[in-house]
């Protein structure tokens, strides 16, 4: 199957600062990710969907100005947490697929803000 | 919209054998998925349901009914390792491979 990585595996900020997190697909070209989110012990909610070279479409409720995603190449989305505050501290999760029915997700990111 | 309904909980005894079921509620139904996931990891993927019927894969096998909205994940065998959250997904058309989850359902396996 297809392999995604993401960077970092975990990271503490203080509140107020910015963190950027990588999604990179490694074996193959992906025009769309998707980017989640996962609250102790809930369910994946999608955020956005990233295509390479355009806007990402948000989910309802989810702030594009707080949430910046980039996806500038085929093997590499970003999601940054700007301003980032407690209520952000969660589980963040990028996903893709390769045009079968099959999607790939990657480790996921722990962000605590402090 | 769509709407998507699992049990939060659930508990079984090591050698025996569970249903998990999911209930769904979507305009453009295009395939169910199951997905298992351990805490602190990321999802992965256990079965894929398009079409009626069940699809058996070792221990695990998934049934699913169109008409009536209805999926299952069925786990033989239990072991203590089966103890995860299992992740019931749909995907509609249009939609690409963009996936709804439902609210995922907490199994613990007991010895």
């Amino acid at each position: 199957g297809a392999v995604v990585s993401q960077h970092p595996s975990w990271v503490i900020c203080k509140s107020g600062t910015s963190v950027k997190i990588e999604c990179r697909s490694l074996d193959f070209q992906a025009t769309t990710m998707f980017w989640y989110r996962q609250f102790p012990k809930q369910s994946l909610m999608l955020m956005a969907t990233s295509n390479e070279g355009s806007k990402a479409t948000y989910e309802q409720g989810v702030e594009k100005d707080k949430f910046l995603i980039n996806h500038a190449s085929l093997t590499l989305s970003t999601l940054t947490v700007t301003s980032a505050h407690p209520e952000d501290s969660s589980f963040y999760i990028c996903s893709t697929g390769t045009g079968t029915y099959e999607q790939y997700f990657g480790p996921g990111t722990r962000l605590t803000v402090t | 919209g769509q709407n998507i309904d699992q049990p939060t909980e659930m508990t079984a005894t090591e050698g025996a054998i569970v249903q998990i079921n999911c209930t769904y509620q979507t305009s453009g139904f295009n395939g169910l998925f199951w997905y298992q996931q351990h805490a602190g990891e990321a999802p992965t993927f256990l079965s894929y349901n398009v079409l009626d019927g069940l699809e058996e894969k070792g221990r695990f096998s998934s049934f699913l009914s169109r008409s009536k909205g209805y999926s299952y994940l069925l786990l033989k065998e239990l072991q203590m390792k089966d103890s995860a959250s299992y992740l019931c997904a749909v995907r509609m058309n249009n939609a690409g491979n963009m996936l709804t989850f439902g609210g995922g359902t907490r199994l613990m396996v007991k010895p």
